[in-house]
């Protein structure tokens, strides 16, 4: 399968925990970016990255989340101090053009 | 601000009833307009990508059109495979860096 992977694809947490996704790639694609969806919602950007640098971060991500592309191939998210209204459907998609390719998602579920 | 809202919310279809989702946009200098299909619990599915007015694409049941405040996306004797939420997506130009704006999605119900 060529497509974007993300792990874990379900996460329950209790509040108050750290959490991290991973998310591969489409191999070759150097645009990277997340997304969060709330349901009955479309998705809303968090972040992008170009290689392994971020070059944009929204104002919906807190100073609790971090992002990283080190080698400028997977990334991960990280949530700090998770709340109660981080539960949502985080997204990873990829891109060599415009047309942005998504991942399966990683359901966050915070107690 | 760019934004994207999409009507009607959920459309139901009989089998064989073809019809239309909206979407209506408001951005600065429009890079591309998107069209996703997203199943239950699953990521957005790549569909379509519009450039300029009176742009059209068809694929399958589907044709999707633009014009400069808004996108079409006509679906012609839909099936029930055809149900899932429909998302449209605006990008801008300038320095926005290929972010993608969301409308909300238009939940599609075809019964056999």
């Amino acid at each position: 399968d060529t497509g974007v992977s993300q792990d874990p694809r379900h996460k329950i947490t209790k509040r108050g925990q750290n959490v991290t996704f991973r998310c591969d790639p489409i191999s070759e694609h150097n645009r990277l970016y997340w997304y969060r969806q709330t349901l009955g919602q479309g998705p809303e950007f968090l972040t992008y990255f170009q290689n392994e640098a971020q070059l944009e971060k929204s104002r919906l991500l807190s100073d609790r989340f971090s992002a990283e592309r080190p080698k400028g191939s997977f990334s991960t998210l990280e949530i700090q101090r998770t709340e109660q209204g981080d539960s949502a459907m985080y997204l990873c998609a990829s891109s060599v053009k415009n047309e942005q390719f998504f991942g399966p998602g990683t359901r966050l579920t915070v107690l | 601000e760019d934004q994207v809202t999409q009507s009607p919310e959920a459309l139901r279809l009989q089998e064989g009833e073809s019809s239309s989702l909206n979407c209506s946009y408001t951005v600065s200098g429009l890079r591309g307009l998107f069209w996703y299909r997203q199943d239950p619990g699953k990521g957005p599915e790549f569909l379509f990508t519009l450039y300029s007015a009176g742009e059209e694409k068809e694929k399958e049941r589907l044709k999707a059109t633009l014009t400069k405040k808004e996108s079409f996306l006509h679906i012609t004797a839909p099936k029930p495979e055809d149900s899932a939420t429909y998302l449209c997506a605006v990008q801008a130009g300038g320095t926005s860096y290929g972010k993608l704006t969301f409308g909300q999605g238009t939940i599609l119900t075809v019964h056999p």
